[in-house]
């Protein structure tokens, strides 16, 4: 099965300070996409950062970066000068490029505290 | 970003009744529309994939006579829960794809269902 893999659970920061989260993934494909989307309290779903697989360049998106090691398999995303706002919940997931009935495989979740 | 609308964004009914959600693509055209459903705590999971104008593609353990899902336009696809019951209470949240750059699934807000 082709699996995301989100191996925290929960993750808290100090505000103003730096987190990363982790996720791995499976694929047999060899041009794919990989997002992170943030899940607030009100349950909106937002695209936080993108990559496509084919870039070796880590995407970056003002205070969230990633670091896409695709050989490995994992797709980590750090959040920089943490804010109260970031507090939500963040799912990693992957898509197949340029095949618009692959839905997204997502993984568990990582709910992240944000302490003032 | 490209917005995604869902109506309603609650709804309580009695058992036995129908109810209609809908998903609009507002500001781009939407080939294909993805629902899924989501428990407290936990991550989506994908119950269909709906492309405008052919018959929605369900994933497996997915009633397809319970969860009805049309997709008449390139902005509109609508879930109806037939005959609900309260164990169909839950949080349902579609997504519509946009083609072109990235692949990207983009979010309604949700809607949670209350099921008496």
């Amino acid at each position: 099965a082709q699996t995301v893999t989100q191996s925290q659970p929960e993750m808290s920061v100090q505000e103003a300070e730096t987190v990363t989260l982790s996720c791995t993934y499976d694929t047999s494909e060899s041009d794919y996409y990989l997002f992170w989307y943030k899940q607030p309290p009100s349950r909106q779903m937002i695209l936080v950062i993108r990559q496509e697989a084919y870039k070796q360049q880590n995407a970056t998106e003002n205070r969230f970066s990633v670091n896409f090691q695709k050989a490995a398999k994992s797709f980590s995303l750090k959040i920089s000068d943490s804010q109260l706002g970031d507090a939500a919940m963040y799912f990693c997931a992957r898509s197949v490029r340029n095949s618009g009935n692959t839905p997204l495989v997502f993984g568990k979740g990582t709910r992240l505290s944000v302490i003032a | 970003g490209a917005v995604v609308s869902q109506h309603p964004s609650r709804v309580i009914c009695k058992s036995g009744t129908s109810v209609k959600i809908e998903c609009r693509s507002l500001d781009f055209q939407a080939t294909t529309m993805f629902w899924y459903r989501q428990f407290p705590k936990q991550s989506l999971m994908l119950m269909a994939t709906s492309n405008e104008g052919s018959k929605a593609t369900y994933e497996q353990g997915v009633e397809k006579d319970k969860f009805l899902i049309n997709h008449a336009s390139l902005t509109l696809s609508t879930l109806t829960v037939t005959s609900a019951h309260p164990e169909d209470s839950s949080f349902y949240i579609c997504s519509a794809r946009t083609s072109g750059y990235a692949d990207t699934q983009y979010f309604g807000p949700g809607t949670r269902l209350t099921v008496l």
